[in-house]
């Protein structure tokens, strides 16, 4: 099995531009969460989504960060216009509903300049 | 929210040396998961523990739910196990979203 699949893995982008990440779950796992990680910081939860539906965005910050995740499979996260603080390491992770059996992708790693 | 401490932030160990690491929290949690990402940032869950105690190889971990703390033990340490250890426990009732904690890292060196 392939496991959580990310892209692109590194991604150097000027301020106030636009940056997409992709992010491909493992097979029959519902859940979908994106993860932000600060330097020297724990993973923070930005969005998670059952199937197709966001059922925490709480911590998005919505003015300028956008995910869909369509036909419940696939999600793509957006930052638009990139900001300096934006500069993280993102995490895409999967698990079946209930939680358990949560696997990361190798995460993309953003740097804004 | 739910604070949780993890120590030491740092420790560096000789190879072959044996480690404790520890996450205290401030309430009861479900569900304490702990989690080891390697150097290039991959996060592999390593223990389901929620309570009691769990043995994989040269890892164990123990959790006493009731005193509000978990530990991870790490037996003869191999260069392979450096990298940063996170605790992790849910937000809410079941097991979704984590919430993790700011980690140990950890440097075995030959």
């Amino acid at each position: 099995e392939a496991g959580v699949v990310q892209s692109p893995r590194y991604k150097i982008i000027e301020k106030k531009q636009p940056v997409a990440f992709w992010c491909n779950p493992i097979s029959g796992h519902n859940t979908l969460y994106w993860y932000r990680q600060n330097l020297g910081q724990g993973p923070e939860l930005l969005i998670r989504y059952e199937n197709e539906e966001a059922v925490d965005d709480s911590q998005l910050p919505k003015d300028r960060f956008s995910a869909e995740r369509l036909k419940g499979v696939d999600s793509t996260l957006k930052i638009q216009p990139a900001e300096l603080g934006d500069s993280a390491v993102y995490l895409c992770a999967s698990s079946p509903t209930g939680g358990l059996g949560y696997t990361f992708g190798s995460g993309t790693r953003l740097t804004v300049v | 929210g739910i604070q949780v401490e993890q120590s030491p932030p740092d420790l560096i160990l000789q190879e072959g040396a044996n480690s404790t690491l520890r996450c205290n929290f401030s309430d009861s949690v479900n569900n304490l998961q702990w989690f080891h990402q390697n150097p290039w940032g991959q996060l592999i869950n390593l223990f389901y523990i929620p309570s009691g105690t769990k043995q994989n190889g040269r890892l164990s971990a123990t959790t006493v739910a009731t005193e509000r703390y978990s530990l991870l033990y790490i037996s003869s340490s191999q260069t392979t196990d450096s990298g940063v250890y996170f605790c992790a426990f849910p937000h809410n009732s079941g097991n979704t979203p984590l919430v993790f904690g700011k980690g140990t890292r950890l440097s075995v060196i030959a």
